[in-house]
């Protein structure tokens, strides 16, 4: 399996673009997890899915952030009106189905976003 | 929000010698994790831990699960260069959702 993966990996727009990040699970996997990485604040959970369907976005920042998961292997974060602070790497993680909750998280290689 | 202390933030050592982290959190958690994130890449899982007083292995890793499930440490024994990285805790709150703590950054010395 070719593992998470994520585009693009590097992204530089300027303030106020509209920003659109993607992610293909690992197929069979039915939990999709989208985290934003900074020095400030660490890694941080944003929102899931289990099965396409959000269930928690409690962590999404903004409404200027949106996430979609329109089937099974494909997901996006975007980003309308993006601002210098959204500048971050945004990573993209499966899970698949166990009894156990979702601990085993695999996460794809991340998208260094720079908004100037 | 719930937040994990880790520490220490970073580690310089010398290549062969031992290393120790840990995590603690004002929360109960009903399971530890501990991941190690290189450079351009995401985290991935080292260890799981799902019982209190837990104490599992894995090669040169060892970590355990706090007793009053508020902790975690995470030990390296004889570190080689390939262990440089962040090393994150992360603690699962309910069914789904993690919080990781801020890393403890391991540079090792040849």
């Amino acid at each position: 399996d070719a593992g998470v993966i994520q585009s693009p990996r590097h992204e530089v727009t300027e303030m106020g673009q509209e920003v659109t990040l993607r992610c293909k699970p690992i197929s069979g996997h039915d939990y999709l997890f989208w985290y934003r990485q900074t020095m400030m604040r660490g890694l941080e959970l944003l929102i899931y899915f289990n099965n396409n369907v959000p269930i928690d976005d409690s962590g999404m920042p903004e409404d200027r952030f949106s996430a979609k998961m329109p089937n099974a292997s494909f997901s996006t974060l975007k980003i309308q009106p993006s601002e210098p602070r959204d500048s971050a790497v945004y990573f993209c993680a499966s899970s698949p189905p166990t009894v156990l909750g979702t601990d085993t998280q695999y996460f794809g290689p991340g998208t260094r976003l720079t908004v100037l | 929000g719930q937040q994990l202390n880790q520490s220490p933030q970073s580690m310089f050592i010398q290549e062969g010698e031992d290393v120790s982290m840990n995590c603690t959190s004002s929360s109960i958690f009903n399971t530890w994790l501990w991941y190690k994130q290189e450079p351009g890449e995401g985290p991935v899982l080292l260890i799981a831990l799902y019982k209190a007083g837990e104490l599992t292995s894995n090669g040169r890793l060892t970590a355990q699960f706090g007793i009053t499930r508020k902790d975690s440490f995470l030990n390296i024994s004889a570190s080689i260069p390939s262990d440089v990285g962040i090393y994150f805790c992360a603690g699962r709150l309910g069914a789904q959702k993690l919080v990781f703590g801020q890393g403890t950054r391991l540079t090792i010395n040849p």
